[in-house]
């Protein structure tokens, strides 16, 4: 079974440009996880999507950041403009449900650079 | 506030002796806790989990984890550790009445000498 896919694994962009992250879970999974890991951190929770619904983006920044789930599958992340605080690994994680007992499944993640 | 507290920001141990990972949280209800392990260029993998019961857990990769409610830890150990665990260790708490969201400590960083 393929694990959770996030492309790409590396962007080094300048500050005010726009970003972008795509993540792919495990097939069957509804439940959809954005996080944020800075250096020297654990990963945060920036957003939760429950198929196409995002349930719990109290921690997104909404002024800069954004994202959609379309057809309830794949995601995307964006970042527009970036700055350089901004800079983090970006990971995806998916479970079958929200439940605690429901393993979350995390891809390798986007190391994102702002210069 | 719910958090998640490791001590430890790096350990070193040598092939084969045993290790212990501290973890503290600060939560006022009963806590399902979580140990992740992450290899660079991974991402992370449960090792283990606590939601009731006994308060020994046994996880994968021969590690366990003993849950203290009076002392408010969750430490994770290994009888012998072999050169392919080092990575960065977390331990997460997650709150039910916030979503079932995971809080994450700030990791340990694993290194193994020969």
């Amino acid at each position: 079974e393929a694990g959770v896919v996030q492309s790409p694994r590396y962007k080094i962009i300048e500050k005010k440009q726009p970003v972008a992250f795509w993540c792919n879970p495990i097939s069957g999974h509804n439940t959809l996880y954005w996080y944020r890991q800075n250096l020297g951190q654990g990963p945060e929770l920036l957003i939760r999507y429950e198929n196409e619904e995002a349930v719990d983006d109290s921690q997104l920044p909404k002024d800069r950041f954004s994202a959609e789930r379309l057809k309830g599958v794949d995601s995307t992340l964006k970042i527009q403009p970036a700055e350089l605080g901004d800079s983090a690994v970006y990971l995806c994680a998916s479970s079958p449900t929200y439940r605690l007992d429901n393993e979350q499944f995390f891809g390798p993640g986007t190391r994102l650079t702002v210069l | 506030a719910q958090s998640v507290t490791q001590p430890d920001i790096h350990i070193t141990v040598s092939e084969g002796a045993s290790l212990e990972l501290r973890c503290n949280y600060s939560y006022g209800a009963t806590p399902y806790l979580f140990w992740y392990v992450q290899s660079p260029g991974q991402g992370l993998q449960l090792l283990l989990k606590y939601f009731s019961g006994d308060t020994l857990v046994q996880g994968i990769k021969g590690f366990e984890a003993e849950f203290k409610r009076s002392q408010s830890s969750f430490n994770l150990r290994k009888p012998s550790v072999h050169w392919s665990d080092a990575a960065e260790y977390f331990c997460a708490v997650g709150l039910m009445e916030y979503g079932n969201k995971l809080v994450f400590g700030a990791g340990t960083i694993l290194r193994v000498k020969s």
